[in-house]
């Protein structure tokens, strides 16, 4: 099992670009998630998926898109890429609800847009 | 709002020394609490969960406690070693996951 994987490691963005964050995971996991990172803050949850085809906010939407049109991939885009939205993208997944079950995370995409 | 503080912050001890980290929150009711360990440019990884019904849970030299009552959590680390350095994040859930900011511990030869 590779687990959760995601790409590109590292992206520099000038603004106004737009972007596909990739996650894929192979343990056939229901749910997975976005968060951000921020130095001096907790992850923040920026969309989820309980499911394909099914997508839902989290705490900090605004700028994001998502779709999951199958189990194993959970793309995240930003639209127009701001200052404001640099910093370490995490993927996650768990089996059914991430409240109740081990979450597993991607190595994290470092963003920096100029 | 819901709020989960760790401290200390950061921490510096020596290797083969003990600690205990500490995690003081505000989320009630909760179905449970975690601990995850970070290293530097890794995504966290889960540690220990514990639902509010468990005193203590160990993995390893890691052991966690949880006192529902003061509504706090402390993780326990024994005989520390080098790769311990780490960031170590407590986690409570409710309807969805409330991050604390991390202690950011280092142990030194």
């Amino acid at each position: 099992n590779a687990g959760v994987t995601q790409t590109p490691k590292f992206q520099v963005l000038k603004t106004g670009q737009s972007m596909t964050l990739q996650c894929a995971q192979d343990m056939n996991h229901e749910y997975m998630s976005w968060y951000r990172q921020d130095p001096g803050m907790g992850l923040r949850l920026i969309h989820y998926s309980v499911g394909a085809g099914i997508t839902d906010q989290g705490e900090v939407p605004n700028g994001y898109n998502v779709s999951r049109s199958t189990t194993e991939d959970f793309p995240l885009r930003l639209l127009s890429a701001a200052p404001s939205q640099t910093s370490v993208y995490f993927c996650a997944s768990s089996y059914n609800s991430e409240a109740t079950d081990t979450q597993y995370f991607g190595p994290g995409t470092r963003l920096t847009v100029l | 709002k819901n709020q989960v503080e760790q401290s200390p912050q950061s921490l510096i001890i020596l290797e083969g020394k003990n600690c205990t980290l500490q995690c003081n929150y505000t989320v009630s009711p909760f179905s449970n609490l975690r601990w995850y360990k970070q290293d530097t440019g890794r995504g966290p990884v889960s540690l220990t969960i514990m639902t509010f019904s468990e005193n203590t849970k160990s993995n390893g030299r890691y052991t966690a406690t949880l006192d529902a009552d003061t509504k706090q959590s402390s993780l326990h680390i024994t005989a520390s070693q080098l790769s311990d350095s780490a960031s170590y994040i407590c986690v409570v859930s409710e309807d969805q996951l409330t991050f604390g900011k991390g202690t950011k511990l280092s142990v030194i030869p």
